[in-house]
């Protein structure tokens, strides 16, 4: 079984830009989270999708947002970017029922 | 308090050792929880996940829980150095059903050749 995938891998970008990042789950898996994580503040929730709707939704300003499709494929949009938006962005897919949740190997965006 | 908490470490053990990482966490409706590995620069590895009281073995790893006490552990047996890593518990309240998972800021492990 395939794993979850995310592109781009890395990206840099300058402030003031948007970026759009993707998310292929497991094939299966209907659940897709996304996490910020930076050095100081860990691994942060930003939302996550069940089903093509937004069913949980962490702290984060409105420009970060978010989408899932039928296929269950998300992606992350984060407009006007900031220089404190650089991170390591993960995505986690699971069955949404609770059980284990298996993470992408992450987009680092670095914001200039 | 913090939902899920875990000494931020670095927790040292020399090679060969028993390595016990600790996590307690606040929500006492609280039913899946999780451990995952995280090298640097990598993405976090699910490693174990655990539903009822007790212990539960995988290979060199045992996860143990305890929910009267609301503490979760993982136990890493024969460490290697290759086991050095930033060790993350994970807690899925189910609170409202919303399923979102919480995480600890993780436990730094350094093995010690």
């Amino acid at each position: 079984k395939a794993g979850v995938t995310q592109t781009p891998r890395y990206l840099i970008k300058t402030r003031g830009q948007q970026v759009t990042l993707s998310c292929s789950p497991i094939s299966g898996h209907r659940s897709v989270s996304w996490y910020q994580q930076t050095p100081g503040q860990g691994l942060q929730f930003l939302f996550e999708y069940f089903s093509e709707t937004q069913r949980n939704k962490g702290n984060f300003p409105g420009r970060f947002s978010g989408r899932q499709f039928s296929n269950s494929r998300s992606e992350m949009n984060v407009s006007t970017l900031e220089l404190g938006d650089s991170a390591l962005y993960l995505c986690a897919s699971s069955t949404g029922q609770g059980g284990e949740q298996y993470f992408g190997p992450g987009t680092r965006l670095t914001v200039t | 308090q913090k939902e899920v908490e875990q000494n931020s470490g670095p927790l040292s053990v020399p090679e060969g050792a028993i390595a016990s990482l600790n996590c307690t966490y606040s929500d006492r409706g609280s039913q899946s929880f999780f451990w995952y590995r995280q090298y640097s620069g990598k993405s976090p590895e699910l490693i174990m996940s655990i539903y009822s009281n007790g212990d539960k073995e995988d290979g060199r790893f045992t996860a143990q829980l305890n929910k009267a006490s609301q503490y979760v552990s993982l136990l890493i047996r024969d460490s290697q150095p290759s086991d050095s890593a930033t060790y993350l518990c994970a807690v899925n309240p189910l609170t409202s059903g919303t399923y979102k998972y919480i995480f600890g800021t993780g436990t730094r492990l350094k093995v010690l050749a």
